[in-house]
């Protein structure tokens, strides 16, 4: 099955800097990808997706690229905010059905400092 | 968008008790509805996938006759936590995604603690 690895596990910023979680997927056949933010409790929100069929998006402050071949995936964050600190969790799955299963990684505590 | 509601969203139960967990797909059909468990600091794993009208399917590890899925209509399935013991106690998660679209979505999740 697909085995998804997130890193880092946790990572500290000041406000206003840049935050990059990379995560790398184990099946080739995964073409979804999308990136949680999970507050304390929280159900997890979906923040930003791509698909197998585009390199990058970009929606604000928030961007994610993908690199099939080396089947990486990457999420960045600009200029970030007090408000962006929570757990962040990559995911893949197979398919283009919404019925296929998610498989996350481990996730990644950002903590942003004013 | 879509809303996936959930009931309880927190729980207290005596060990050796059953609970049972609702998760809705308010405004879409969902034939398949996901079940994760999630421990403190930790990632959400996937217990089993509820289909409409046919048997769950568990991930290994996870105990069928324990965990208890029914998922009698498009638009609701439980969890049933059999004979709770403390360490039951847990965040659990549904998902569901939309017949028309390939978005999952979540519900809040349910905060089980086992005494």
């Amino acid at each position: 099955g697909e085995n998804v690895e997130q890193h880092p596990s946790t990572l500290s910023v000041q406000e206003g800097d840049s935050a990059v979680i990379k995560c790398t997927y184990s099946d080739s056949a995964s073409n979804y990808f999308p990136w949680y933010k999970q507050e304390l409790g929280k159900r997890p929100q979906l923040i930003i997706d791509i698909r197998s069929n585009v390199g990058e998006k970009k929606d604000q402050r928030i961007a994610v690229t993908l690199n099939k071949t080396a089947k990486h995936f990457s999420l960045h964050i600009t200029e970030t905010q007090p408000e962006d600190s929570a757990v962040y969790f990559c995911a893949a799955t197979l398919g283009s059905s919404g019925y296929s299963t998610l498989t996350f990684g481990k996730g990644t505590m950002l903590l942003v400092s004013p | 968008g879509a809303v996936v509601s959930q009931h309880p969203s927190w729980v207290i139960c005596k060990s050796g008790t059953s609970v049972k967990i609702e998760c809705r797909s308010l405004d879409f059909q969902a034939t398949t509805m996901f079940w994760y468990r999630q421990f403190p600091k930790q990632s959400l794993m996937l217990m089993a996938t509820s289909n409409e009208g046919s048997k769950a399917t568990y991930e290994q590890g996870v105990e069928k006759d324990k965990f208890l899925i029914n998922h009698a209509s498009l638009t609701l399935s439980t969890l049933t936590v059999t004979s709770a013991h403390p360490e039951d106690s847990s965040f659990y998660i549904c998902s569901a995604s939309s017949v028309s679209g390939n978005t999952i979505y979540f519900g809040e999740g349910s905060w089980l603690t086992v005494v």
